[in-house]
């Protein structure tokens, strides 16, 4: 089966880095991909990462290792418009999109 | 603007009754998707359509139905409403209905059944 863990909870300050991380088990692999919700809104697509490393988008980034079954989120720089509730997935199998939990960032000024 | 529409945004409906959950993307996706999101619960696939014509079963299916006549639309229908189903729902497309895919999602339909 599969199965993926994130922390359900974090807090971080305006302007600092925070790195959110997602372990996963799955039987194949088909990529890694994080999402952004905010409150009370759709999910919306962050990033994918099919190879081992680091992908920078700005502000954001994300790293996969494939090895440990490990990824995480970075978030530089952060803004409060950063609250929001980070969601991991993989696809099984059948592509089909398997998700984490989520993890709901705070942000204090 | 380009994306899904949902309707309804928020309803409350009483136990046993029918409801219709309707989605419409303008995108000419292929497949498209139906989850509910619960707290402290990942997103779970209930229903999904590759490509118009074709449906498949999620995770969670069981008490859904969902048809899937042409490329834009994609209902789902709660045949009899129980209390468990009291959720957020999601509709999502994406281009193709093979591989792994970016998925966009609707704005979401909250359904409450007392």
């Amino acid at each position: 089966g599969q199965n993926i863990d994130q922390p359900t909870e974090m807090t971080a300050t305006e302007g600092a880095i925070v790195q959110i991380n997602c372990t996963y088990q799955t039987s194949g692999f088909n990529g890694l991909f994080w999402y952004q919700q905010h409150a009370g809104e759709a999910p919306t697509f962050l990033s994918y990462n099919v190879l081992d490393g680091l992908e920078e988008k700005g502000r954001f980034s994300s790293f996969l290792s494939r090895s440990k079954g490990y990824s995480y989120l970075l978030l530089k720089e952060l803004q409060m418009k950063d609250s929001a509730s980070y969601l991991c997935a993989v696809p099984n199998s059948n592509y089909q999109l398997i998700w984490g939990a989520g993890t709901k960032l705070i942000i204090k000024p | 603007i380009a994306g899904i529409t949902q309707a309804p945004t928020s309803q409350i409906l009483a136990a046993g009754r029918r409801m219709t959950l309707r989605c419409t993307q303008d995108m000419r996706h292929n497949a498209m998707y139906w989850y509910r999101q619960d707290l402290g619960l990942g997103l779970r696939l209930i229903h999904y359509s590759n490509t118009a014509g074709t449906t498949g079963k999620g995770e969670v299916p069981d008490g859904y139905s969902v048809s899937r006549a042409n490329t834009d639309d994609f209902p789902l229908t709660l045949a009899s409403a129980v209390p468990s189903q009291t959720s957020v729902y999601f509709c999502a497309s994406s281009e193709k209905g093979s591989g792994a895919n970016v998925l966009t999602f609707g704005a979401g339909s909250r359904l409450t059944v007392l």
